[in-house]
C-alpha cells in the first residue's frame, strides 16, 4: 500500500492561467474523491468517481473546474482561468466502497498571484 | 447533510486518556460515524468508524451512545503526536461525500 499520491505538492500561478493537478489513488480502490480546503476550515467535497464514472459534483465545482478519471485509475482536476478565490489546498482521497475509510493524499496547495 | 457538533478545542496531558465528544442528534439509522484527524500540512488521516456498536482499533476506541445521538473518541494514552484537529463526520447512505465541520483542535501538553 503506497498510499494516495498527489502532484504537484505546491503550484503557484498567475490569475487567469489554467492549472491541472494529478491524483494517483490506492490501486485497488474504485472510489476517488476530490476535496478543497481553505485555511482554518475543514475540507469541502468537490466531486466523486466510482471507477471512471463521475457520480456526484458539488455546487462548489463551477464550470471552470473539470475532473476526469480515465480508465478508472488516476484522476486529474483542472481549473481554467484561475481566480484569487481558488487559492486553497486540493485534496484527493480514495476508498474501496461505502462505509470504508477514505485515504487522503497530502494535497496540492494552489497559490494564485 | 447530517450535522455534527464538536468543541472547538481541548487540551490534554501526555500519557493521559483523552475523550473527544461529538453530538449528532439528527443521525439516521444507516449513517456511519467516522473520525478523522489532520496534522498541519497533511491530508486527513482515518482514525476509526462505527455504526452502532463500540469499536476498538490500534489508534483509538469509539464509544457510541445507545440512541446514537452522540459518540466519543477515546485516545487511551495521548502522545505529542496526537496533537491535531479531530473531525467527527457522518457518512450518509448515499455513501459518497464526507461532510467535514471545523473539528476539535487537540493540544497535548508534555
Amino acid at each position: 500500500d503506497t498510499g494516495v499520491s498527489q502532484n504537484p505538492r505546491h503550484k503557484i500561478t498567475k490569475r487567469g492561467q489554467n492549472v491541472t493537478f494529478r491524483c494517483d489513488p490506492i490501486s485497488e480502490h474504485n472510489r476517488l474523491y476530490w476535496y478543497r480546503q481553505t485555511l482554518g476550515q475543514g475540507p469541502e467535497f468537490l466531486t466523486y468517481f466510482q471507477n471512471e464514472a463521475q457520480l456526484e459534483k458539488s455546487r462548489l465545482l463551477s464550470d471552470r473546474f473539470s475532473a476526469e478519471r480515465p480508465k478508472g485509475s488516476f484522476s486529474t482536476l483542472e481549473i481554467q482561468r484561475t481566480e484569487q478565490g481558488d487559492s486553497a489546498m486540493y485534496l484527493c482521497a480514495s476508498s474501496s466502497g461505502y462505509s470504508q475509510p477514505q485515504h487522503f493524499g497530502d494535497g496540492t496547495r494552489l497559490s494564485i498571484l | 447533510d447530517a450535522k455534527t457538533t464538536q468543541p472547538n478545542s481541548m487540551e490534554s496531558n501526555e500519557e493521559e486518556p483523552v475523550h473527544l465528544p461529538c453530538n449528532h442528534s439528527t443521525i439516521s439509522g444507516t449513517d456511519y460515524i467516522h473520525w478523522y484527524r489532520q496534522l498541519p500540512s497533511q491530508g486527513p488521516e482515518y482514525v476509526i468508524h462505527g455504526l452502532t456498536s463500540n469499536v476498538n482499533n490500534r489508534m483509538a476506541s469509539l464509544a457510541i451512545a445507545e440512541d446514537r445521538k452522540s459518540s466519543t473518541l477515546i485516545l487511551h494514552r495521548a502522545t505529542l503526536r496526537d496533537a491535531a484537529v479531530y473531525y467527527c463526520i457522518l457518512e450518509e447512505t448515499s455513501g459518497s461525500r464526507l461532510t467535514f465541520g471545523e473539528g476539535t483542535q487537540l493540544t497535548v501538553n508534555p
